[in-house]
This record gives C-alpha cells, sequence and structure tokens, in this order.
C-alpha cells in the first residue's frame, strides 16, 4: 500500500518563474492538503482540496493555486516565485469525514535562486 | 498570538532514558485535535500520537504518550527509552475544531529537534 508521493523531491528555479509539484494521496484518501515548510519552522498550511475543489486556505497569496484531478491527485502551483518561495513543500492527504490522522509525503525541496 | 509554543528549540537526552517535549496550545473552541509528528532528515512528517480533547484518557502508542493537561491547555509529548533512532524534529500540531466534515486544517508549532546521546 503505496503511501502519500510527491514529485519530484528537489527542484531549481529562479525568481519569476513558475513551478508544478505533484502529489499522489495514499491510497482510499480523497482529500489533498499542501503545507509550505520554511528553514527553522513548522509546515503552514496553503490550501485543502477536496472534490477537486478549493475547500480550504491559509494566508498565502493567489500566487499560489492548486488543482485536484477525478483520481484525487493535486498540483501545486506556485507563480512569478520569489526567492521567499524557496521551502519545503509537503502534501498530506486524509479521508473526508474521519477524524484521523493525516498522512505526510516527504516533500519537495524547492529551492529559488 | 500563537496557536501551538514549543519553548524547548533543541533537547538532549541519553540513550534508554525517558524525555518530555513540551507543548501548549491556545484555542476557544471546544473541539480540537492534538498531534505530534516526527520529522527526520528525510523530511517526511510521521504520526506519532493522537489527543482529541474529549478523549478522557491521555493517548499512548508504544513509547509515546501524551501528558494532556486541559485546564492548562497543555500536550507534553513523553517517549520512553529513549532510542538513537528517535533523533529528529519534533512538531506539536492542533486540529480545529476536530470533527469530521469541517475539520480544520493542522496547526504547528515550530518544533524542538531531539537528539539521543549514545
Amino acid at each position: 500500500d503505496a503511501g502519500v508521493t510527491q514529485s519530484p523531491t528537489h527542484l531549481i528555479k529562479t525568481r519569476g518563474q513558475q513551478v508544478t509539484l505533484r502529489c499522489s494521496p495514499k491510497s482510499g484518501h480523497d482529500t489533498v492538503s499542501w503545507y509550505q515548510q520554511a528553514l527553522g519552522q513548522g509546515p503552514q498550511f496553503i490550501f485543502q482540496y477536496y472534490e477537486e475543489e478549493e475547500r480550504q486556505r491559509g494566508n498565502f497569496p493567489d500566487r499560489f493555486s492548486g488543482h485536484q484531478f477525478p483520481n484525487y491527485s493535486s498540483e501545486l502551483n506556485v507563480n512569478a516565485l520569489l526567492l521567499g518561495d524557496s521551502a519545503l513543500y509537503l502534501c498530506a492527504s486524509s479521508f473526508e469525514g474521519t477524524n484521523e490522522k493525516l498522512f505526510f509525503g516527504s516533500g519537495t525541496q524547492l529551492s529559488v535562486l | 498570538a500563537q496557536k501551538i509554543t514549543q519553548t524547548q528549540p533543541g533537547m538532549f537526552v541519553q540513550e534508554k532514558e525517558a524525555v518530555t517535549l513540551d507543548c501548549t496550545y491556545d484555542t476557544s473552541d471546544p473541539s480540537y485535535g492534538l498531534f505530534w509528528y516526527k520529522q527526520p532528515s528525510s523530511g517526511e512528517m510521521i504520526f506519532l500520537i493522537y489527543q482529541g480533547s474529549y478523549d478522557q484518557q491521555n493517548a499512548t502508542e508504544g513509547r509515546y504518550s501524551l501528558n494532556f493537561q486541559k485546564a492548562r491547555k497543555s500536550a507534553n509529548l513523553v517517549i520512553s527509552a529513549s532510542q538513537l533512532g528517535d533523533s529528529a524534529m519534533y512538531f506539536c500540531a492542533m486540529r480545529e475544531p476536530d470533527y469530521g466534515g469541517s475539520q480544520g486544517n493542522l496547526i504547528f508549532g515550530k518544533g524542538t529537534k531531539l537528539s539521543v546521546k549514545p
């Protein structure tokens, strides 16, 4: 049973570019959340997708957008990259309506130069 | 105001000894969940233990136990019989509300770096 998988594992971009990160949830999960973890900090919630729609959003600008596909996988897009976007981006999945823990992937380390 | 406070940036513990990692939280929602995650250098957040605000007993999962003091709004993690593989970052997190369908997202503290000495 595969857990949460994220790709790519590492990515280097330059300021102003756009990036797409991908996430496949754990088998049986239908809800995907994205978190940004800056160096030395705890993860911060970006947004959550359920039934292919953004359901909750944290305090992140519109440059951060996402998508969920019918197979529950998800993408995180960041436009007009800034140096401050350099971080570990974590995807987490869960099953809607249950009171269970989130399962996290190993993350995508994004470096913006 | 911070929702989750972890006051210990770093901790050292001798192998085979017990260690307590502190966490205090702030919420006015009667329904909330408290979580502890471990993050090794690989980056993955590994779930350790969960405590619901309505749970009467403190949660335990193997060598991990959660010392839940509701009135003091604290949820300390106790690791018994520390092992070298326990060296990692540990994050306390809260979800409010905690019930299904309208679950909030996780709010994390800044973490505590635990180092286990042989």
